[in-house]
C-alpha cells in the first residue's frame, strides 16, 4: 500500500496568519482528499482534489479559506487561511488507492491561539 | 443518501478476549464497499478490513474479521485474541461502487483493550 508523508505534525499559530499542509505520496494517486476531524469524532470532508483541475469543495468549505494545489499524482497542499480559534483541528490528508483503499498521512494537529 | 452508524461510543475489553464492534448502514446502492480503519493515539489511520457487498465470504485479516449481513445491512468487526496495541478509535467506512469518491465514515467506536 502507499505511504502519505504529511507535515508538519502539528502546529500552534496565531490567530489570522495561514498555515499549509503538505502531503507527498510515494506513488501516483488520481485522488486524494482532505478532512478535518476534532479530538475523538469522526472525519468530515474539506474537499477532493483530483490533479490538473481544481478541487471539489464540501458544503460548509470554500476555497478562499482552504486553498489546495495538486500540482502533479504524488503531491497537495492544503491552506488553512486567515486562521481563528474555531480552525484548531486535525487535518488528515488522504489518497485513494486499488481496490477503493483509502491510506492516510498521519495527520497535522493545528492549535490556533 | 448513505449513512454509517456505530452505536457503541466506548468498549473495553480484557487482553487476549474477543470483542465485536457493530457498525450499520443505509443504502440503495447494490455495489459497494465496507472498511473498517483503526485510529490509535498517533492519529494515523490504518486500515483494517475491507469487505465486498457482492462478495458472501466474511473477510478476515489475522485476528480480525467481518460478520457481513447485506440484506441486514450490518458490518460487525470481531477481534481476536485482544492486544494492548489494539486500543484506539475504530470507524467503520462505505463507498459505492466503483468511480465514486464520497467515503462515509462512522461516528467511531473507541476501544480500551484492559492488561
Amino acid at each position: 500500500s502507499a505511504v502519505i508523508s504529511q507535515k508538519p505534525s502539528r502546529d500552534i499559530c496565531q490567530r489570522g496568519t495561514s498555515l499549509t499542509i503538505q502531503c507527498q505520496v510515494d506513488s501516483q494517486v488520481t485522488m486524494m482528499f482532505w478532512y478535518r476531524q476534532q479530538p475523538g469524532q469522526s472525519l468530515t470532508l474539506i474537499a477532493t482534489a483530483n490533479q490538473g483541475s481544481e478541487a471539489t469543495y464540501e458544503s460548509g468549505f470554500v476555497i478562499d479559506k482552504f486553498p489546495i494545489s495538486r500540482p502533479n499524482l504524488t503531491f497537495s497542499t492544503l491552506t488553512v487561511s486567515n486562521m481563528s480559534p474555531e480552525d484548531s483541528s486535525i487535518y488528515l490528508c488522504s489518497g485513494q488507492g486499488a481496490n477503493e483503499k483509502l491510506f492516510f498521512g498521519s495527520g497535522t494537529q493545528l492549535s490556533v491561539l | 443518501a448513505q449513512t454509517v452508524t456505530q452505536s457503541q461510543p466506548e468498549m473495553s475489553v480484557q487482553e487476549a478476549e474477543t470483542v465485536t464492534l457493530s457498525c450499520t448502514y443505509d443504502t440503495s446502492e447494490s455495489n459497494y464497499y465496507l472498511f473498517w480503519y483503526k485510529q490509535p493515539p498517533s492519529r494515523q489511520m490504518i486500515l483494517v478490513i475491507r469487505q465486498e457487498a457482492y462478495k458472501q465470504q466474511n473477510a478476515t485479516e489475522n485476528r480480525f474479521s467481518v460478520n457481513f449481513q447485506k440484506a441486514a445491512k450490518s458490518f460487525s468487526l470481531k477481534i481476536s485474541d485482544s492486544q494492548l496495541g489494539d486500543t484506539a478509535m475504530y470507524f467503520c467506512a462505505f463507498i459505492a461502487g466503483r468511480g465514486t469518491y464520497k467515503y462515509i465514515f462512522g461516528t467511531g467506536t473507541r476501544l480500551k483493550v484492559l492488561a
